[in-house]
């Protein structure tokens, strides 16, 4: 079965930082682009950041650029989100999300359950 | 960045009618647009992609059509699972991006 299983969520105060993490199973991780996904709290879906297959290509939303990194280890099957300079409208859940094919076409078919970050003082 | 405007934003029906959403660009995406359903609670559910294409699994009561700036997301027979929030996303600029949501209501 493919699965995402995100962690790494958390409270933390405005300018910190977290680094978020999903563990990717039931399929060839090496081979699909990955997406990260943000939704606030009664707020609707937003993009936050894409990385190709090989890690070689990485996108950012312009709300997170220059704050946040995204990565990818090919031999753990794992994805990344460092995020620093932390701040309240961060606040969301963060869903990891798979490539519907291995061409890069960065549509999401495979969603985790996604992992909740709070920035609050 | 790409503009996605979602109308209506609330969508009332009752289960059986037919459903058709609206997606708007604020420049050409070309075909390069999806749709997903979101139920409360649970994570995104890709439906269609590349203005037309199934996903896997999809039921063939959804459909999507459309170009350039103006896409439309139909279900020609609304079923009780129906009932959501869908959201249009487009690929063919960086950044991506996604519409603001039409809710699905049951009237």
């Amino acid at each position: 079965e493919v699965q995402l299983l995100e962690s790494g969520g958390g409270l933390e105060q405005p300018g910190g930082s977290l680094r978020l993490s999903c563990a990717a199973s039931g399929f060839t991780f090496s081979g699909y682009a990955m997406t990260w996904v943000r939704q606030a709290p009664g707020k609707g879906l937003e993009w936050v950041s894409g990385i190709s297959s090989g890690g070689d290509y990485t996108y950012y939303a312009d709300s997170v650029k220059g704050r946040c990194t995204i990565s990818r280890d090919n031999s753990r099957n794992t994805l990344y989100l460092q995020m620093n300079s932390l701040r309240a409208e961060d606040t969301a859940i963060y869903y990891c999300a798979k490539d519907v094919t291995t061409l890069g076409y960065y549509y999401m078919d495979v969603w985790g359950k996604g992992t909740t970050v709070t920035v609050s003082s | 960045e790409i503009v996605l405007t979602q109308s209506p934003a609330t969508l009332s029906l009752s289960p059986g009618e037919r459903a058709t959403l609206s997606c708007r660009a604020s420049q050409s995406v070309s075909s390069y647009l999806a749709w997903y359903l979101q139920k409360p609670g649970q994570a995104p559910r890709l439906l269609i992609y590349d203005t037309s294409n199934r996903a896997t699994g999809i039921p063939a009561r959804f459909s999507g059509s459309g170009s350039a700036t103006d896409f439309t997301l139909t279900i020609s027979s609304l079923e009780p699972e129906d009932f959501a929030v869908y959201y249009c996303q487009q690929r063919s600029n960086w950044p991506l991006t996604f519409g603001g949501g039409t809710k699905v209501e049951i009237k």
